[in-house]
């Protein structure tokens, strides 16, 4: 069974511009979930989707938003990008929403 | 937004010494998972407890939950060059499905 597969893994943007992440869940799974992770701060939640609907959101402002397919796969947008959007920003899936997670390898994002 | 606590932030030991992870809340949670993850990749998770006072073991590594569900511990026995790595405890809120992590404990064992 393929893991969540997260595109693409490396990523560099400049100030103000937009960029858009893919996750694909583990087959059959309906619930996404996504993650900052920095040094710092280590991993904030972003949003969690279930059956294309959102169902729980962090605290981040409005720059960043989600969606969700109805084949499951999901995408954020972060628009007007800032260097503090510097961040590895990992998905996870699960079968259910209150399943165990399972995340991907990431999408490392740089701005400069 | 509960928070939960993990020292130490860093820990450098050598192969075969034995060390104990700490994962600390003044909030109660529902469950608490334990995650590792490897430069390049995402957390693995190794283990769930649900139970106040439970305890779980996974080969060299013991996780224990806190009778009042606010604190967590791994202890790591013998630990080996392949347990190095970032380990991550996350907390499940009583009121839904949300996790909330740690910063987590950088473990680098030494051969």
């Amino acid at each position: 069974k393929a893991g969540v597969t997260q595109t693409p893994r490396y990523l560099i943007k400049t100030r103000g511009q937009q960029v858009t992440l893919s996750c694909s869940p583990i087959s059959g799974h309906r619930s996404v979930s996504w993650y900052q992770q920095t040094p710092g701060q280590g991993l904030q939640f972003l949003f969690e989707y279930f059956s294309e609907t959102q169902r729980n959101k962090g605290n981040f402002p409005g720059r960043f938003s989600g969606r969700q397919f109805s084949n499951s796969r999901s995408e954020m947008n972060v628009s007007t990008l800032e260097l503090g959007d510097s961040a590895l920003y990992l998905c996870a899936s699960s079968l259910e929403a209150n399943s165990p997670l399972h995340f991907g390898n990431g999408t490392r994002l740089t701005v400069t | 937004t509960q928070l939960l606590e993990q020292s130490p932030q860093f820990l450098s030991i050598q192969e075969g010494e034995n060390l104990t992870v700490y994962c600390n809340s003044s909030s109660v949670f529902s469950s608490l998972q334990w995650y590792r993850q490897e430069p390049g990749e995402g957390p693995v998770l190794l283990v769930t407890v649900v139970t106040g006072g439970e305890v779980k073991k996974l080969k060299r590594l013991t996780f224990q939950f806190g009778d009042a569900r606010k604190d967590s511990s791994l202890h790591i026995t013998a630990a080996q060059p392949g347990d190095t790595g970032l380990y991550l405890c996350a907390g499940e809120e009583t009121s839904g499905s949300r996790l909330t992590f740690g910063e987590g404990t950088q473990l680098t064992v030494n051969p």
